[in-house]
């Protein structure tokens, strides 16, 4: 199985802050890499596929970069509706496997 | 507008089975794979299992196989999960979610989520 590891579990940042979260998996998986936000109580929402490829309707304020095994997701300006979690998943193969997930909170 | 909506959740006993369903709209159903994905309460997100788009295919998490089992209808636009001999680890909310491909692809929409519950 491919194991996604994401850092940092959690960070703290304020408005306005450029935030990079990263994601390692144990073995290439191409660009196969999508990112997701969850708030709390609520379903995820599909941000990122193949990497960098933005979703229908989210904002050009998330980007993502990566490929093999070393991926990021950048939030260039944070407002405060992305204080939220958000996960990786990679689907080169099955098991599909997620992250651990990184949590932004207010500083 | 993709929806998609989960029910069948609930409270059961350890050992119990549930069946839970996924109605799906606002897209070409029979185009897509569709699949679960679980999260137990504080904890992140588990895929369970994937159904290609026309049934023929169908993988399964090691922590659910044998004891799941992925379904749809196609014309009904339904996707299913059988869920036997239920264990208190498979407490969770189980998300339905929607495949941008055929098979091996990335999830675009998701539902609300139903509980479930396993516990005496």
């Amino acid at each position: 199985d491919i194991q996604m590891t994401q850092s940092p579990s959690s960070l703290s940042a304020s408005v306005g802050d450029r935030v990079t979260i990263t994601c390692r998996a144990s073995q290439g998986i191409s660009n196969y890499l999508a990112w997701f936000q969850q708030k709390p109580g609520k379903a995820p929402k599909s941000l990122i596929y193949a990497a960098y490829s933005l979703q229908s309707g989210v904002p050009s304020k998330f980007s993502g970069s990566g490929s093999g095994t070393d991926f990021t997701l950048t939030i260039s300006s944070l407002q405060p509706e992305d204080f939220a979690t958000y996960y990786c998943q990679q689907y080169n193969s099955y098991p599909l496997t997620f992250g651990g997930g990184t949590k932004v909170e207010i500083k | 507008e993709v929806q998609l909506l989960e029910s069948g959740g609930g409270l059961v006993q350890p050992g119990g089975s549930l069946r839970l369903s996924c109605a799906a709209s606002g897209f070409t159903f029979s185009n897509y794979a569709v699949s679960w994905v679980r999260q137990a309460p504080g904890k992140g997100l588990e895929w369970v299992s994937t159904i290609n788009n026309n049934g023929g295919n169908t993988y399964y998490a090691d922590s659910v196989k044998g004891r799941f089992t992925i379904s749809r209808d196609n014309s009904k636009k339904t996707l299913s999960l059988q869920m036997n001999s239920l264990r208190a680890e498979d407490t969770a909310i189980y998300y339905c979610a929607k495949n941008e491909g055929q098979w091996l692809a990335p999830f675009d929409y998701w539902g609300q989520g139903t509980l479930v519950t396993v516990s005496s």
